[in-house]
């Protein structure tokens, strides 16, 4: 069975300041996708990043990176310089194989201060 | 503009009360989800659909039931037999084709039972 884990259930981190949100799965399957999403107090998700299993580079996206560490199957994200807009709720989700909904960990909330 | 729309915002269900939460997509998508979220808790899937009239149960699909008789249409109905119906519900939508792309969101529907 494929498992998202997300640790963290609260972070958090001055402006400008970097942080790490953590993200660990499982999968017997040999090609999947991971991705992170925001969800602000409005409730929308918002697509942030995505990471191939066989993407040799780690992703980035503006302030937005992966830390992919495939043996360890972790999936971090690493926001830079945070913001104070950066205050939220994050989602690390993978998509399989076989499947093609995602499922999703249970989230970090991250507060971002001035 | 191209997104999903999900009404209403805000529903409220007495006990016993059939009630159908519309989601609405004109991105051209082929796979449409609705996910369950709970306080302090990632999303659960509900059910999906990759293409008209057929779909699968996702994880919590007790209580639920999903029609998809045309492709960008995909309303969840919750029925009495439904025992804690009171959450956020997230409807969503993905291009099968091209690999692991995202799915993107719609705003999402929070009933409560009165």
């Amino acid at each position: 069975a494929q498992k998202i884990t997300q640790t963290q259930p609260g972070m958090f981190v001055q402006e400008k300041e970097a942080v790490t949100l953590d993200c660990t799965y499982d999968t017997s399957d040999q090609s999947y996708g991971l991705f992170w999403y925001k969800q602000p107090s409005s409730g929308e998700m918002i697509f942030l990043i995505y990471q191939g299993s066989y993407d040799e580079q780690n992703a980035t996206e503006g302030r937005y990176s992966l830390n992919f560490q495939k043996a360890r199957k972790s999936a971090n994200l690493v926001i830079s310089a945070s913001q104070l807009g950066d205050s939220a709720m994050y989602f690390c989700a993978m998509r399989g194989q076989a499947g093609t909904a995602l499922i999703f960990g249970k989230g970090t909330t991250l507060s971002v201060s001035s | 503009d191209g997104g999903i729309t999900q009404s209403p915002k805000y529903l409220f269900r007495k006990e016993g009360q059939n009630v159908t939460l519309s989601c609405e997509q004109n991105l051209n998508h082929d796979a449409m989800y609705w996910y369950r979220q709970d306080p302090g808790q990632g999303l659960r899937l509900i059910y999906y659909s990759q293409i008209v009239n057929d779909f699968q149960k996702g994880d919590i699909a007790e209580g639920y039931s999903v029609s998809r008789e045309k492709k960008e249409s995909f309303p969840l109905t919750v029925t009495s037999a439904q025992k804690n119906p009171t959450a956020f519900y997230l409807c969503a939508s993905r291009l099968i084709s091209g690999g692991y792309t995202e799915a993107f969101f719609g705003q999402g529907t929070r009933l409560t039972v009165v």
